[in-house]
Formats: C-alpha cells, structure tokens, sequence
C-alpha cells in the first residue's frame, strides 16, 4: 500500500533549527511536497522535490533522496509563527498526492 | 486576488439531509479537487476532476457526488448525510498535473449530528 510517515508532534525554541522527516511508500513517484498549515486554515505551498539534493528558499530547506523514500524539511532562525502543523505529500504514478498526517511544530520562546 | 472561494465555512446537518458545497476558482486552472481532513489524519481524496465535464473518483468517494460544467465552478454534493461524513472539506486547484502545487481554499468545517 501507499504511505507517509512523518512525527505527529515536535517542539523547537524560537531562533533555533529543526528538522521535520518524511518518509515514504508510494505506487511510482513523482514529486514530493511540503505543505504549512495554520490551526484553522488551508494548507500553504513550501516546496517541491523531484530530484535528490537540497531546495533552498529563505528560511526554509527541503531534502530529498529518492533512493531511500525520504524527505526532510529543515526551518532555519525559527519564528513563533512557525508554529503550524507541516504536511508532507508524495505524488504516486497516476499522480495523485499521497498526505501524511502531518506534523505540528510547536515553538515556544 | 480571489484565488479558491468556497462556501459555507461552517454547517451543521441532521443526519439524512443533503447539501452542496461550492467552490469557485478564478485562475483557469484546469485541475480541481475535493479533500477532506479528518482530525490525526492526512487529507483524503474525494473527487477530482480534470477540465470541465470531467470527474474521477479520489480514494474516498462514497456518499459524494460532483459536477463541472464550467473551468471555474467545482460543487461537492453530500447526499443522504452521515456523522462520519462530520470534517472539513477543502477544495483545491492547480494548473498541471505533475508538478502544480495545489491552491486551496479556506475549507468548509460540517458537522453531522
């Protein structure tokens, strides 16, 4: 079957660095995303991975190997409006995107 | 800058009424979908639909039903409404298939008592 594992909780102190995991099982692939969602709002786009190897944009990074069926997120000098739950989503061959649950981040000061 | 519009945000239904939810888009995507989050779950599927007059089953389609006579009009139907339809519904749209990230909206919260 498909599947994405990602932690369902973590904690981080503001200006720090954490790194959120994702791995995955998929029929194919063809791409990884990363979502950001507020409590009580839509999810927002972050990134994009197709290939293996780092995507860099501002604060945020996004790791892929496709080789092992992982992904991570990595959110740099954090921010107390990082707080949010992070949802990781692999597209399978008939590409439809497969979701994680997500994970929340909770950043305290 | 409208992006995905869709209403009602909150409803709350007695079990066996019916209700539509609407979703609208404004930037000619072709590609529309309808999502449901379930609390410690990942977003499921429903339906999803190509272009106008097309509509494919998601993962989780049973007690839905959807329509797409325009580019930008994606109603989501529940018929014959259930508590375990109770979650909030996103309908969301992108431009291509593979690599388009998906543009949602603000999500509709229904309640199924």
């Amino acid at each position: 079957g498909q599947n994405i594992d990602q932690p369902t909780e973590m904690t981080a102190t503001e200006g720090a660095i954490v790194q959120i995991n994702c791995t995955y099982q998929t029929s194919g692939f063809n791409g990884l995303f990363w979502y950001q969602q507020h409590a009580g709002e839509a999810p927002t786009f972050l990134s994009y991975n197709v290939l293996d190897g780092l995507e860099e944009k501002g604060r945020f990074s996004s790791f892929l190997s496709r080789s092992k069926g992982y992904s991570y997120l990595l959110l740099k000098e954090l921010q107390m409006k990082d707080s949010a739950s992070y949802l990781c989503a692999a597209k399978d061959s008939n590409y439809q995107l497969i979701w994680g649950a997500g994970t929340k981040l909770i950043i305290k000061p | 800058n409208a992006g995905v519009t869709q209403t009602p945000k909150f409803r709350i239904l007695k079990i066996g009424q019916s209700m539509t939810l609407q979703c609208a888009q404004d930037m000619n995507h072709n590609y529309m979908y309808w999502y449901r989050q379930d609390p410690g779950m990942g977003l499921k599927l429903i339906y999803y639909s190509v272009g106008a007059g097309i509509t494919d089953k998601g993962e989780v389609p049973n007690g839905y039903n959807v329509s797409r006579s325009t580019t930008e009009d994606f109603p989501l139907r529940l018929e014959l409404a259930a508590p375990s339809q109770t979650s909030v519904y996103f309908c969301a749209s992108s431009y291509s298939s593979d690599t388009g990230e998906l543009f949602f909206g603000e999500g509709s919260r229904l309640t199924v008592l």
